[in-house]
């Protein structure tokens, strides 16, 4: 499997504030780009997904993709309690329909 | 709802005790992935099926086997548990040309 690197946190943001959580991939032939929300001791669950460079909306979420860079980040505004989770960026490796998966990075949302 | 089930969701077994988890979905997805996830780490692909082809992960160990006897279930088996196989196993699905997976909930496994 192919590196996809996140920062492990924990990441701090008081409710209401915009979470920015980061990933970088090794392969630059990777095409699609997934986030997933983990709760504690759940499996992980599809948040949204990027294909094209640029930013995608999804209510409260923003994916934001630039391949040059390797990088794709999602965007959580006006954070609340209920988004504190690890949040997983997982990338397609090519046409064999395997993801590679960061660690995730923990957020915590203060009330 | 469609969706992809897991059973049991916790499981203890004792150290060399054979142990089977199962995953069945109703999603009609022809892939179904089993994957390892230990605490604060990525969860690791261990194999996949794509409808009866089978295919294992390099650096997956002997120990674990997969059965998939038709398109909604699949079987996770070990062989033998070490303390070390103790971790949550999720199930996932998907429908190519979509790359997205659904998981589903997991089965935590506990070795003694």
């Amino acid at each position: 499997q192919k590196e996809v690197e996140q920062n492990s946190g924990p990441l701090s943001v008081p409710e209401g504030a915009i979470a920015s959580l980061n990933c970088t991939y090794s392969d630059r032939g990777s095409q699609s780009f997934f986030w997933y929300r983990q709760y504690s001791g759940k499996s992980p669950e599809l948040i949204m997904f990027i294909y094209s460079n640029g930013d995608k909306e999804d209510g409260r979420f923003t994916a934001q993709l630039n391949k040059a860079s390797q990088y794709v980040s999602l965007l959580i505004r006006d954070s609340q309690p209920s988004d504190s989770a690890t949040y997983l960026c997982a990338v397609n490796e090519g046409n064999d329909y395997k993801l590679s998966f960061g660690a995730g990075t923990t957020v915590t949302v203060r009330a | 709802d469609a969706m992809v089930i897991q059973n049991p969701r916790y499981q203890v077994t004792q150290f060399g005790k054979p142990v089977t988890l199962s995953c069945s979905q109703t999603l009609n997805h022809n892939v179904m992935y089993w994957y390892q996830q230990k605490s604060s780490q990525a969860p690791k692909l261990l194999f996949h099926y794509y409808d009866k082809d089978f295919n294992n992960e390099a650096d997956t160990p002997d120990n674990f086997q997969s059965r998939r006897p038709n398109t909604s279930f699949c079987f996770l088996d070990i062989r033998s548990p070490g303390l070390g196989d103790a971790a949550m196993y999720l199930c996932a699905t998907s429908r190519p040309p979509e790359e997205t997976q659904y998981f589903g909930p997991g089965t935590r496994l506990l070795v003694l």
